[in-house]
């Protein structure tokens, strides 16, 4: 069975500081890994996602995360939060021995980012 | 514009009543998915459908059903057997091309039973 731990329910960062948001994985095989943002009363857009190409991997807006395998993390980075960056944000993880890497995708319980002024 | 819609945004339901919620995409996609979404606690699969007529359960399947008799349609009814659907509930789809694509998703269906 797969697992995902997103440390910090709750993160503040200053507004130019950088933003980091940790989420680490549990899987008996090579895992296929995303970040999904969300705003409030909105769907999941998808930040980036690992598919055992390239270790680090760079999103959209200014997010990238790298693939640590040996501690089993994926966490997100942002060199400098913008006001726009205050959101909630969902680690995923998903089975790439099933038919297809995206189905039955298993969420963290989310960190919701707060951009201090 | 493709992409998925969800309707309605805000639904209330009675306690003992069926609810349905509608999921139409216009992305072609093979894949649709059910997910319930409630604070601290992340999204939790429903259902899943890869292929029209044919769904399978999720991990929290009990009191909902689905039906996938259109490709771009999978509607979920909430039943009077759900005993806690308060709840965000987003609909998703996914192509099968045979390479790693994310799921995109709708913007949702809040749930209020009054």
């Amino acid at each position: 069975a797969q697992s995902v731990t997103q440390l910090g329910s709750h993160v503040s960062v200053s507004e130019g500081a950088l933003v980091l948001l940790r989420c680490n994985y549990s899987s008996s095989v090579p895992p296929y890994l995303f970040w999904y943002v969300q705003y409030p009363n909105q769907g999941l857009q998808l930040l980036l996602k690992y598919t055992s190409a390239a270790t680090l991997v760079k999103g959209i807006n200014g997010f990238e995360a790298e693939f640590k395998k040996s501690e089993t993390s994926f966490h997100l980075t942002k060199p400098s939060a913008h006001m726009s960056d205050a959101a909630e944000y969902f680690c995923a993880v998903s089975d790439p021995t099933s038919n297809f890497g995206n189905e039955k995708l298993t969420f963290g319980t989310g960190t919701r980012l707060t951009i201090i002024p | 514009d493709g992409g998925i819609t969800q309707s309605p945004k805000y639904l209330f339901r009675k306690e003992g009543q069926n609810v349905t919620l509608s999921c139409e995409q216009n992305l072609n996609h093979d894949a649709m998915y059910w997910y319930r979404q409630d604070p601290g606690q992340g999204l939790r699969l429903i259902y899943y459908s890869q292929i029209v007529n044919d769904f399978q359960k999720g991990d929290i399947a009990e009191g909902y059903s689905v039906s996938r008799e259109k490709k771009e349609s999978f509607p979920l009814t909430v039943t009077s057997a759900q005993k806690n659907p308060t709840a965000f509930y987003l609909c998703a789809s996914s192509p099968r091309t045979g390479e790693v694509t994310e799921a995109f998703f709708g913007q949702g269906t809040r749930l209020t039973v009054v």
